[in-house]
Formats: structure tokens, sequence, C-alpha cells
């Protein structure tokens, strides 16, 4: 099915570790975004690409590190993993025309222990 | 700090009511405001948009209405159905490809 495919879908990292989250769509979008969602704090930009080999930090960069290589994958990496960091992460598509929104993947949920 | 405030964050409603989410903004760029749909362990779904230009639009049992001069935006989600309970989001962006999101609500349709 088309989409937005998000791996891996659970990780439990320890303070320090480092991880890559993958976001891949097959949807031929231009634009890629990753955002993160905490309770009462909606969904907040990380990082964003408005195509390949691009990318601009957005509302939370800090701690977070992208790229994108390649026109269909947007990869997430924390370096140093905190405890403020444990929430659950969203990659998302679009194709810049607004009608047809944003597609999000079914979430990367990330625990910091 | 959020750019879009949203209110309430939980909201409970019998079945056949009427739910209603209030959102609001200062960025006077902004001019697309979407409403996304979150089911429990799934992505937001786009749900309805407006563009400042019109002050209402209906989808079915949803309507989104807009007041331009107060910088607001609301969703009414007429006869409420169980399967509306889910989290909402609304949005805004100036340039149609980078959304800034409310907080959410929480919308639980009581049978």
């Amino acid at each position: 099915n088309a989409g937005v495919t998000q791996t891996p879908k659970f990780r439990v990292l320890k303070t320090g570790q480092s991880m890559t989250l993958l976001c891949a769509q097959d949807m031929n979008h231009e634009y890629m975004y990753w955002y993160r969602q905490d309770p009462g704090m909606g969904l907040r930009l990380i990082h964003y690409s408005v195509g390949e080999g691009t990318t601009a930090k957005g509302e939370v960069p800090d701690g977070y590190n992208v790229s994108r290589l390649k026109k269909q994958n947007f990869l997430l990496g924390l370096e140093s993993a905190a405890p403020s960091q444990t929430s659950v992460y969203f990659c998302a598509s679009g194709d810049g025309i607004p009608n047809y929104g944003y597609t999000f993947g079914s979430g990367t949920r990330l625990t910091v222990v | 700090q959020q750019q879009v405030k949203q209110s309430p964050q939980s909201l409970i409603v019998q079945k056949g009511g009427i739910s209603i989410i209030n959102c609001a903004y200062e960025n006077t760029a902004f001019d697309y405001f979407p409403w996304y749909q979150q089911f429990p362990g799934k992505g937001p779904a786009l749900l309805i948009a407006i563009r400042p230009d019109v002050s209402e639009k209906k989808e079915g049992r949803f309507t989104i209405s807009f007041n331009k001069s107060a910088k607001q935006f609301s969703l009414h989600i007429m006869d409420s159905q169980p399967g509306d309970s889910a989290t909402y989001f609304c949005a805004a962006t100036p340039n149609d490809y980078k959304l800034s999101f409310g907080a959410g609500t929480t919308v639980t349709v009581r049978a």
C-alpha cells in the first residue's frame, strides 16, 4: 500500500546511546518532515526537507540530526539520547499542495531510560 | 511557544451531540488552516481544511468556521458518533508546506 513507512515502531534506549529512525515514502513527495508528539504539546516540528539533499530546522531541532540522501527516505538521528527525547515520533510527507495535506506514518514510540 | 492555541484539551459529548473545538492564531501570514484527526496508535490524517477567503466550510458532519478579524477558527462535529472519538489537531501555515499544529483535543463520544 502506498504511504509513509516508519521503522522501528518501538524502541527503548539507554541515556547516551544513539539511534536512527527511518522514514520511507513511495508517493514521490518533495517535502518530508519529522515531528514529535508529547502529551499537551501537540505535534512539534523537529526538522524538515523541501527536496532531495536539503534539510532545515524546525521548532525543536536540538539533539537531532537528519539526512535526505534519496528523495524517498528521510532519516532522523539521535546522537546521544536523553530522557527528554522520550516521545512518539511521526514522519510525514507532502507534495506542497495544501488540499492533499500531509501523509503521516504510524509513528515510532521511543523511550529513553 | 505554540503559534496556534487550541482549546479545550479534552471534551466528552453524548452520541448525537455537537463537539466544538476552538483555535486561535497571531501570525497574519497564515493562509491555510487544516484540521487533522488521529486515532490511537495511528498517525494524524487530514480531515478538512479552509482558506481565509471563506467563513465556513462543511464536509458531511464536519464544519470549519473561520473568523479572520478575530484570528480564530473552530471545528464543529455535528451528530457526534462513537467512531468520532479521536484526537483532533488544528494547524496553520503561511507557505503551503510547513504546518504549525495546535496542542490537540481529545474527543470522547459516549454512546
